[in-house]
């Protein structure tokens, strides 16, 4: 069965804008967590979604927002781009929550300049 | 916030040594704590989710063992190859209700031909 897929996977914005990341989890799964990496830094989680809903979310500033539709796709949302929002932003399905083992996408690399 | 501490950060081993690494977590309130592979230019891939104290699981050359009242995981590899070059990610999860993995930042494991 097909992984979990995220696009875009490359990304140049600049201070100030505002992007938006999607996700499409593995079928079937219906939470969807998001996951921040910085260079030296482990993987921070932003947010966890299942069933549309807002689960737990880490501890980021209010620009830093998602959503997850019907079909358990996620987008997460960064408004008011800077530049330590650089990163590697990785998403992660699991079939009820982060207990159970997570399987995750390939990455969207932003760049903020 | 979990304080999630790996050690050693990197490591060199020869084709065919086995080696091992550590993973320390807070142990009040465990819930979970997974195991990944992170491979280069790939997305992590789950290897353990242990919940239970003196948990131990394998799977081919690599098992992990958890001692949960004194917050550890140990990840052993047998007979390291070439192709276990990565970093390897352990996570833990409390019971506060709150579903987030707090990741530690990993070691970095070279296998040297």
């Amino acid at each position: 069965k097909a992984g979990v897929t995220q696009t875009p996977r490359y990304l140049i914005k600049t201070r100030g804008q505002q992007v938006t990341l999607s996700c499409s989890p593995i079928s079937g799964h219906r939470s969807v967590s998001w996951y921040q990496q910085t260079p030296g830094q482990g993987l921070q989680f932003l947010f966890e979604y299942f069933s549309e809903t807002q689960r737990n979310k880490g501890n980021f500033p209010g620009r830093f927002s998602g959503r997850q539709f019907s079909n358990s796709r996620s987008e997460m949302n960064v408004s008011t781009l800077e530049l330590g929002d650089s990163a590697l932003y990785l998403c992660a399905s699991s079939l009820v929550g982060s207990n159970y083992e997570q399987y995750f996408g390939p990455g969207t690399r932003l760049t903020v300049t | 916030i979990l304080n999630v501490e790996q050690s050693p950060q990197s490591l060199h081993v020869q084709e065919g040594d086995s080696t091992n690494f550590t993973c320390s977590f807070p142990s009040s309130n465990f819930y979970a704590l997974h195991w990944y592979r992170w491979e280069t230019a790939k997305s992590p891939e789950a290897l353990f989710v242990m919940t239970l104290n003196g948990d131990e699981k394998k799977k081919g050359r690599i098992s992990a063992t958890l001692n949960t009242k004194e917050g550890y995981s140990y990840l052993y590899i047998k007979g390291s190859q070439p192709e276990d070059s990565a970093t390897y990610l352990c996570a833990s999860l409390d019971q506060t209700g709150a579903n987030n993995l707090f990741f530690g930042t990993g070691t970095r494991l070279t296998v040297i031909p």
